[in-house]
Formats: C-alpha cells, sequence, structure tokens
C-alpha cells in the first residue's frame, strides 16, 4: 500500500520567507511525527501529533515553527521568516498508534529538503 | 535528558563478513529501540523494533539485542552484502513516543 509522502520534495526560499511542507501520513494511522535532519546536529525530534493534537511542542526550535493536522490525516509544519539555520531536510513518520508501551513502528516519508539561501 | 551514542560513526567491512553495531543509550526508561536505515537522499527505513520487556528480535540476517540496565543495544548483520551499505541509526523511544536518535554508522561493505 502507499507509504508517507511528503511534499515538495525539495523547496528553496530566500530568508524571511515563510514555507509550508505537507505530510500524508499512510492510511488508519493516528499517529504522525515530524523530525528535523540537519548536517552535524543528526535526526531531532521537533513534534508529534496523536489524532489531530499535539501533546507536546517542546521540540519545536522556536515559535517561528508551528505544525498542524486537519481530519486526524494531513499535517502541516510551516515556518515563517525563515532563517539559514533552517536548512535541512524535515522527516514525517506515522504510526498506528503512539504512547508508551504500545508505540508502534514509526514509517518515514521520504523527507523535504530545505534550503534557505 | 536521553542521549543515544553510536560509536564508530563509519565502518568498512569487505563482503561475507558478520558485523555487529553499538548503540547506547543513558536513560534506561524507554518504551521500546528501533533501529533504521538510511540511504543516502532517502528517507529511513524501520529495521527492527524492540520492545522494553523483550530481549531481542530477529528480521532475516538482523539480529538486533536490547540490555536496558546497561542501556545497550547491538544491530548483527549475518554475512555482510554490498547492498547492506547504509547508514545504520538507533533510537529510543521515551515519554510522548519521543524518539531520540544516535548519529548513525555509516557502513560500507566492500565487493
Amino acid at each position: 500500500g502507499a507509504g508517507v509522502s511528503q511534499s515538495p520534495s525539495n523547496k528553496v526560499t530566500e530568508k524571511g520567507k515563510d514555507v509550508e511542507l505537507r505530510c500524508d501520513p499512510i492510511s488508519g494511522h493516528t499517529a504522525l511525527y515530524w523530525y528535523r535532519q540537519s548536517l552535524g546536529q543528526g535526526l531531532e525530534f521537533l513534534i508529534y501529533f496523536q489524532g489531530n493534537s499535539a501533546p507536546d511542542k517542546s521540540g519545536l526550535p522556536s515559535d517561528r515553527f508551528s505544525a498542524e493536522r486537519t481530519g486526524g490525516s494531513v499535517s502541516t509544519l510551516t515556518i515563517q521568516r525563515t532563517q539559514q539555520e533552517d536548512s535541512a531536510v524535515y522527516l514525517c513518520a506515522s504510526s498506528l498508534q503512539a504512547g508508551g508501551f504500545n508505540a508502534d513502528t514509526q514509517y518515514f516519508g521520504p523527507g523535504t529538503r530545505l534550503t534557505v539561501l | 535528558k536521553q542521549e543515544v551514542t553510536q560509536i564508530p560513526a563509519a565502518l568498512s567491512v569487505p563482503e561475507g563478513e558478520n558485523l555487529v553495531l553499538n548503540c547506547s543509550f543513558t536513560d534506561s526508561a524507554i518504551y521500546n529501540l528501533q533501529w533504521f536505515r538510511q540511504d543516502p537522499g532517502k528517507g529511513l527505513t524501520s529495521l527492527l523494533l524492540i520492545q522494553s520487556s523483550q530481549r531481542e528480535q530477529t528480521s532475516g540476517r538482523l539480529n538486533a539485542s536490547l540490555d536496558k540496565s546497561s542501556g545497550r543495544s547491538t544491530l548483527y548483520i549475518a554475512a555482510s552484502q554490498p547492498g547492506d551499505s547504509a547508514t545504520y541509526l538507533c533510537a529510543a523511544t521515551g515519554a510522548n513516543s519521543k524518539l531520540t536518535f544516535g548519529k548513525g554508522i555509516t557502513l560500507s561493505v566492500r565487493p
């Protein structure tokens, strides 16, 4: 079946512009996660959703970052007033459910490569 | 704060060799530990997930073990092949399903 998809695959933007990244999880997966992968930093957890709610937003790097999920499906990660240090690959993952001992395998999308000039 | 370490950062072995990739974590209060594979320019592919109550998981030529008390996990790859060349990441799942990743081990299997 279809896996996690992300769009766009590549995004080049100018410093100060806003960008919106999209994630389509696997159908039926209630949990959705956003990560950032940048050179020298490894993979960094940003935020996760259980349904449409985000219990833990502590991983978002600054208040320029926000994310939402509607209808328990598609999620968007928005970065306002982009800075050069925002350049990274943004990965999305989904799983059947989140939480504690029932946490399931996370399936990752191919990522969006963001370059801020 | 959970910290996950993978050493060495890179490994090169000849084809056919059995090898072990190491992962250590500082906080033993994890729900599970996962091993992923990442090919250049691609996303992550889940290889094995070990629940905190388990000791090991096997899939084909791969075997992952977990020792929570010592904060260690290993990924064993039997009879390595050039197609196994990739970056292997381990991640510990903690509260709120947050995955904390190591920086990965880049494996090169020489024909």
